[in-house]
C-alpha cells in the first residue's frame, strides 16, 4: 500500500524554467492538497482540491497552478520558477475536504537557482 | 479553522514524559483536535485525534479539558527517535463545512530529545 506518492524527490531548476510536480494517492480519497515548507515557516497551503473536478487557492497560490487529473492524481505546476519557490513541497490527501486526518507524501525538495 | 498556539520548541531528556500544550481558545462545537508528528526530511504523520476528555493510542495520549480551549499531547518515556516537530490542528474534519474547509498547519513545536 503506497499511500501518497510524489515525484520527483529532488529537483534543481534554473530561474524561469517550468516543471510539474506529480502526486498520486491510492486510498480512494476525495480531497488532495499541496503544501510548501520553508525553514521557520511551518507548512503553508498552496492549493487544494476538495473533490475531483474542483480546485481552490490556499494561503500562498501565487506562481503556481494545479490540475486534479482524476481522483488519484493532483499535480502542481510552476510555470516560471523563481528562487523564492525554493522549498520542500508536500502533497497530502484525506477522505473529504477539511478532514484533519490527512496522509502526506515524502516530499519534493526543489531548488531554484 | 480555529487558531492554535503552541510552544516553538522544547527539550527533554530520554526516558522522561513530555507534555506539549496547545491553546485553541476559539474552538467551535464541532471541532476536533488533531496532532501530527514530522521527522526531518519526511512528511507529517497523523498521530492522534480527539474531541474531549482523554484519547490514548500506541504512540501518545491526548488530554482535553472540559472547556476544550486547550489540549495536551503526552509522549511517555521519550527516546531520541521522538525528536521531531509536533503540530496541533483544530477543525471539524470536514463533516460540517461542506468539505471545503482548508486544513492549515502552524509552525509546530520542535521537540529535541537529549541523551
Amino acid at each position: 500500500n503506497a499511500g501518497v506518492t510524489q515525484t520527483p524527490k529532488f529537483q534543481v531548476l534554473k530561474t524561469g524554467q517550468s516543471m510539474t510536480l506529480q502526486c498520486a494517492q491510492d486510498m480512494n480519497h476525495n480531497s488532495m492538497y499541496w503544501y510548501r515548507q520553508d525553514p521557520g515557516m511551518g507548512l503553508r497551503l498552496i492549493y487544494y482540491s476538495a473533490s475531483e473536478g474542483t480546485t481552490d487557492k490556499g494561503e500562498v497560490p501565487n506562481g503556481y497552478n494545479v490540475s486534479r487529473l482524476n481522483k488519484r492524481e493532483f499535480s502542481l505546476r510552476l510555470e516560471s520558477a523563481a528562487p523564492s519557490q525554493t522549498s520542500v513541497y508536500f502533497c497530502a490527501s484525506s477522505t473529504r475536504g477539511g478532514d484533519t486526518e490527512a496522509f502526506f507524501g515524502q516530499g519534493t525538495r526543489l531548488t531554484v537557482v | 479553522l480555529a487558531k492554535t498556539t503552541q510552544p516553538i520548541s522544547m527539550d527533554s531528556y530520554e526516558g522522561q514524559e513530555v507534555n506539549i500544550t496547545c491553546s485553541h481558545n476559539n474552538i467551535a462545537t464541532n471541532d476536533y483536535i488533531t496532532w501530527y508528528q514530522q521527522f526531518p526530511s519526511q512528511g507529517p504523520r497523523f498521530i492522534i485525534q480527539g474531541y474531549k476528555t482523554k484519547v490514548t493510542n500506541e504512540v501518545a495520549s491526548l488530554f482535553i479539558p472540559a472547556d476544550r480551549k486547550s489540549s495536551t499531547l503526552s509522549l511517555p518515556r521519550v527516546s531520541l527517535s521522538d525528536t521531531a516537530v509536533y503540530y496541533c490542528l483544530v477543525g471539524d474534519k470536514g463533516l460540517n463545512s461542506g468539505g471545503y474547509q482548508k486544513v492549515t498547519f502552524g509552525i509546530g513545536t520542535k521537540l529535541q530529545v537529549i541523551p
